[in-house]
């Protein structure tokens, strides 16, 4: 079993639509998690991260961590064409000093 | 302020040839790190350092080595290089202190070994 899995293919949204992404990890000591985004031929870059159980919300994005089942999920409300790219999950277990990476899953804005 | 600063860019390698990847960043960091990206792979670890002088093998350490030659300084080493270590390498750093630190990566250095 991967240790962090993004498993769903490309995901085209229409403009001003809602996507939602999701991750799963396989290791319950994981504490820390993060969504990273990456246009092409660009380095990744933190949109958001979460630690707690519950909805974190930051302008148009919103990270939802369920620890019990072992998922954490990105919501980009009111899609627009600049938010076409790959987005990365991540996670981390306090201590291990090292960060796992899903593939990542890549979003299409259709204006 | 620059943040984590890749040398170089590009770069075209014949099999067996070697070659240095270089990485600096000026944000005090204690720990960094090299990934590499492949298509459908992912971000892999490669090797990290947690502080400087200390180094540990990562996913996929194999054919690398890495110097952590001081705080602001971490460089990847390819001694023979190989065709299966075409791909994109990003350097990262993050500051340790918490662990919601994120990690601030380079521009990447797209490397082809033909």
């Amino acid at each position: 079993q991967k240790e962090v899995e993004q498993n769903s293919g490309p995901l085209s949204v229409p403009e001003g639509a809602i996507a939602s992404l999701n991750c799963t990890y396989s290791d319950r000591g994981s504490q820390s998690f993060f969504w990273y985004r990456q246009y092409s031929g660009k380095s990744p870059e933190l949109i958001m991260f979460i630690y707690s159980n519950g909805d974190k919300e930051d302008g148009r994005f919103t990270a939802q961590l369920n620890k019990a089942s072992q998922y954490v999920s990105l919501l980009i409300r009111d899609s627009q064409p600049s938010d076409s790219a790959t987005y990365l999950c991540a996670v981390i277990r306090y201590g291990n000093n090292r960060l796992a990476f899903g593939k990542g899953n890549q979003v299409v804005v259709i204006p | 302020n620059a943040g984590v600063t890749q040398t170089p860019k590009f770069q075209v390698l014949k099999t067996g040839q070697s070659m240095t990847l270089q990485c600096a960043q000026d944000m005090n960091h204690n720990s960094m790190y090299w990934y590499r990206q492949d298509p459908g792979m992912g971000l892999r670890l490669i090797y990290y350092s947690a502080s400087e002088g200390t180094t540990d093998k990562g996913e996929v350490p194999n054919g690398y080595n890495v110097s952590r030659l001081n705080k602001r300084e971490f460089s990847l080493r390819l001694e023979s290089a190989a065709p299966s270590q075409t791909s994109v390498y990003f350097c990262a750093s993050s500051d340790e202190s918490s662990y919601n630190s994120p990690l601030h990566f380079g521009n990447g250095t797209r490397l082809t070994v033909t």
